[in-house]
């Protein structure tokens, strides 16, 4: 069964908006959160984290919000660029290694 | 800013045969990780390396063997190769002295067994 969910396969936003990205998680014990962008044929790049001692952090367009309690959480991007078109990976770790979730394909359309 | 640095980027195998890739982690990074991302797939854990020690399995087959020198660069060895071993491989570094746990990835070698 999935640990880390995101539900979402796409989404489509318009330049400017607000990109909303979902991820659920279904154990407990994880203690750090991060998102990556990947681009088709490269590496996953680290954009964000947050630990679980806190429900949100920011840095610049991008802001991660973490609800414990309902084992949620969500990347934010605004305003949103054509540039930020990729596929968007959450992940979430214990103990060193990460489980990733499928990834939700982000278009941004001018 | 240096980054993770795999070899070869592209790799093209027959059944049964070896392989072994290669990965440099960002200097001064002291834990090293390899991940298998099948098509359409999310990456998926394969085996980890803290200080030249292995730290943590994944869902690495018994075919598959790894290590991590004494330079921090670690080695992924891959034998009796199938062709559902055909995929991105991806290792990835980080720095738990640094105290945080954002894993930094490398451009991937692509797997093609035939």
């Amino acid at each position: 069964d999935q640990q880390v969910k995101q539900n979402s396969p796409s989404l489509s936003v318009q330049e400017g908006r607000i990109s909303i990205l979902n991820c659920d998680y279904t154990n407990s014990m994880f203690d750090y959160f991060l998102w990556y962008k990947k681009y088709p044929a490269e590496g996953p790049t680290f954009l964000i984290s947050i630990s679980s001692i806190k429900d949100k952090n920011e840095d610049g367009r991008f802001t991660v919000f973490l609800n414990k309690s309902a084992k949620h959480l969500s990347l934010h991007i605004v305003p949103s660029q054509p540039g930020d078109s990729a596929v968007y990976f959450c992940a979430v770790g214990s103990q060193g290694n990460l489980i990733f979730g499928k990834g939700t394909k982000l278009s941004v359309k001018p | 800013a240096a980054g993770v640095i795999q070899s070869p980027r592209h790799l093209i195998k027959e059944k049964r045969e070896t392989a072994t890739l290669k990965c440099y982690p960002i200097p001064r990074h002291d834990t090293v990780y390899w991940y298998q991302q099948g098509p359409g797939q999310d990456p998926q854990f394969l085996i980890s390396f803290y200080e030249k020690m292995q730290s943590d399995k994944g869902s690495i087959p018994d075919r598959f063997s790894a290590q991590q020198f004494s330079d921090y660069h670690s080695e992924l060895n891959m034998s009796s190769l199938e062709l559902g071993d055909s995929a991105l491989y991806f290792c990835a570094s980080s720095s738990r002295m640094v105290g945080t746990y954002e894993q930094y990835f490398g451009p991937g070698t692509r797997l093609t067994v035939t």
